[in-house]
């Protein structure tokens, strides 16, 4: 069985700072994806970024950067320079047939 | 707008009665799932379809839920006899293909109130 885990339930920023949000996973299977979504308060869930269990390397995508670790099954989300416009809850999810989601973190960037 | 579309976006029932909810998918997407959140929490999987082929259920789908995909494209969700511990939001979403590397595309979901 698949599981994510989100230990931080809330972060609190402000604007400019840096902001990194964990997840850890699990999981016995070996071909995997792993996912951020994001729910701002509108509440529909927005596709942020994805990686495959085989490619670990990390990149940066505008403002996004992820850090993925198999071996500590890890797969932490940097925003950079946060902006009040990145406050919403922030999901990490692992999809093998389909998606399991961890419990959120909920991050508010203050101006 | 060629996106995930969800109706009716908000629904207030009350204990005991039925409700059923709509999913219309991006058009050549041939799977559909359905996913529960309620306050705080994340989205949890309900059921998923390829096509018209219902392939899991979870164990969270009592015998009171239901759902189908009968010309495999839309598809609807029903709960019969509605209690409060019914209230989240339920969520669709549509995928291109079985492969695992396609991101789900969610809809705007529907929240459902029973008093």
């Amino acid at each position: 069985a698949q599981k994510v885990t989100q230990a931080q339930t809330e972060i609190s920023v402000v604007e400019k700072e840096d902001v990194t949000l964990d997840c850890v996973y699990e999981t016995r299977d070996t071909t995997y994806y792993l996912f951020w979504y994001k729910q701002p308060p509108s509440g529909e869930l927005v596709f942020l970024i994805r990686r495959n269990s085989f490619d670990e390397q990390n990149e940066i995508s505008g403002r996004y950067s992820w850090n993925f670790q198999k071996s500590t099954s890890s797969f932490n989300f940097t925003i950079t320079a946060s902006q009040v416009v990145d406050s919403a809850v922030y999901f990490c999810a692992i999809h093998t047939d389909k998606l399991i989601f961890g419990t959120g973190t909920r991050l508010q960037v203050f101006p | 707008d060629t996106g995930v579309s969800q109706d009716p976006r908000h629904k207030i029932t009350k204990r005991g009665q039925n409700v059923t909810f709509r999913c219309d998918p991006i058009s050549e997407h041939n799977r559909l799932y359905w996913y529960r959140q309620t306050l705080g929490q994340g989205p949890e999987f309900l059921t998923y379809f390829q096509n018209e082929a219902q392939l899991e259920k979870s164990r969270l789908l009592s015998d009171r839920f239901s759902a189908e995909r009968p010309k495999g494209s839309f598809s609807t969700l029903e709960i019969q006899r509605t209690e409060q511990g019914d209230s989240a939001m339920y969520l669709c979403a549509s995928s291109k293909s079985e492969s695992s590397n396609n991101e789900q595309f969610f809809g705007p979901g529907t929240r459902l109130t029973v008093l």
